[in-house]
Order: C-alpha cells, then sequence, then structure tokens
C-alpha cells in the first residue's frame, strides 16, 4: 500500500499568515497520463471532509483561491494564504492512484 | 449533490448491518462510488469501491466481511457490514467517484457487546 506521510501533525497560525503543510508518498503518483494522483482535503471541526485540492494543483469548485497546491511524484505541498478563522480544522493529503486508496495522518490547523 | 447516509447504530461483535447512502443532484448511475470510515478520532480509512458498471474493490481489513452494491433505479449504494469486530467502529462516509468530490455527513457504527 503507498503510506502517505504528512508534517507537521499540528501548525498554529496568525490569522492573516500564511501555512505550508508537507506531504510525501511512498510511491510515485505520476501516472503515464501525465496526472498526480494527490488530493487535499479539509475536515472542519464535526463536518466531513471536503475536497480543497484534486490532481496535486487543481482548485475544488467553491474553494478560496488562498489554497493552492504543488509538488513532485513524491513530495506534495499545500499552501494557505491568508489564513482566516474559516480555515480551522484537520487537513488530510490522499493519494488515488490505486487502491487502497490512503490518506495521511492529518494537520491540525489552529488559530494563535 | 447531495449524499445522505442512514442505517448505523449499536450491534454486538460477530453481528450484521447494512448501511445505505442516498444520492440526489446527479447522474448516480454514472459514477462510481466510494465508502470510507474514520475511527473515533483517529483519520480517514478507505474501506471500499463500486463503479458505475458495479466493479468492487475492498479494503484487506474488510475483504469477505463487507460487500458493497448499488441500486441505480433507486440512486442509492449500500454497504453489508457482516462478522462484525470491535475495530470496525467508525462513522461510515459514503463519497463520489474518483475525485471523493462529495462526501456524506456519515453514520455512525458502533461495536459493542
Amino acid at each position: 500500500d503507498i503510506v502517505m506521510t504528512q508534517a507537521p501533525l499540528s501548525v498554529s497560525v496568525t490569522p492573516g499568515e500564511s501555512a505550508s503543510i508537507s506531504c510525501r508518498s511512498s510511491k510515485s503518483l505520476l501516472h503515464s497520463n501525465g496526472i498526480t494522483y494527490v488530493y487535499w482535503y479539509l475536515q472542519k471541526p464535526g463536518k466531513s471532509p471536503q475536497l480543497l485540492i484534486y490532481r496535486m494543483s487543481n482548485l475544488a469548485s467553491g474553494v478560496p483561491d488562498r489554497f493552492s497546491g504543488s509538488g513532485s511524484e513524491t513530495d506534495f505541498t499545500l499552501k494557505i494564504s491568508r489564513v482566516e478563522a474559516e480555515d480551522v480544522g484537520i487537513y488530510y493529503c490522499g493519494q488515488l492512484l490505486e487502491n487502497p486508496y490512503t490518506f495521511g495522518a492529518g494537520t491540525k490547523l489552529e488559530l494563535k | 449533490v447531495q449524499l445522505v447516509e442512514s442505517g448505523g447504530g449499536l450491534v454486538q461483535p460477530g453481528k450484521s448491518l447494512k448501511l445505505s447512502c442516498s444520492a440526489s443532484g446527479f447522474t448516480f448511475s454514472s459514477y462510481g462510488m466510494h465508502w470510507i470510515r474514520q475511527a473515533p478520532g483517529k483519520g480517514l480509512d478507505w474501506v471500499a469501491y463500486i463503479s458505475s458498471s458495479s466493479g468492487t474493490v475492498y479494503a484487506d481489513a474488510v475483504k469477505g466481511r463487507f460487500t458493497i452494491s448499488r441500486d441505480n433505479a433507486k440512486n442509492t449504494l449500500y454497504l453489508q457490514l457482516n462478522s462484525l469486530k470491535s475495530e470496525d467502529t467508525a462513522i461510515y462516509y459514503c463519497a463520489r467517484g474518483g475525485l471523493l468530490d462529495y462526501w456524506g455527513q456519515g453514520v455512525m457504527v458502533t461495536v459493542s457487546s
């Protein structure tokens, strides 16, 4: 199974500042079709996960452009610029390249 | 798009339960669907997938015990949970398609004597 490793496990950010979350996969997530199958989800307190970024760098519908995704074949970054109160929650990276789909342990974002 | 799970509850080890996920707002029959679970205070754990043509894939931890199915006429996804174990205790979410772009609100399954 592909292992997804996130860092840090928690981050505390001043509103208006930026935050970055890293994710590393144990295997390349770059498919021969040129698509990198890494995704980012946010689970707000008491809610279901919601899609933020798909295929490494594509913003999901309705997601503010303060969120961005980047990376290589195995190392990925979610960046949140100008953090707001509504961004609080647990961020998960996930690989949807092959079954079983796997997720990182999550990064908890809190406000200072 | 709306996904609404139901059927959860408290069940004894070794018993069975059937979860449902009612879908609306999109052409259900055109999408593969997933079940993903989250144990209390833990991360996301993919459980099973069914394609639009009803091909299925399972996580090793549930293979042979859980069965995913769908009824396109009813726009409903199912998960039959048999031989339940305490480690199956979790919130079970259904989620849509290759992006997991829509998730239900989740349904709690508690396995305990």
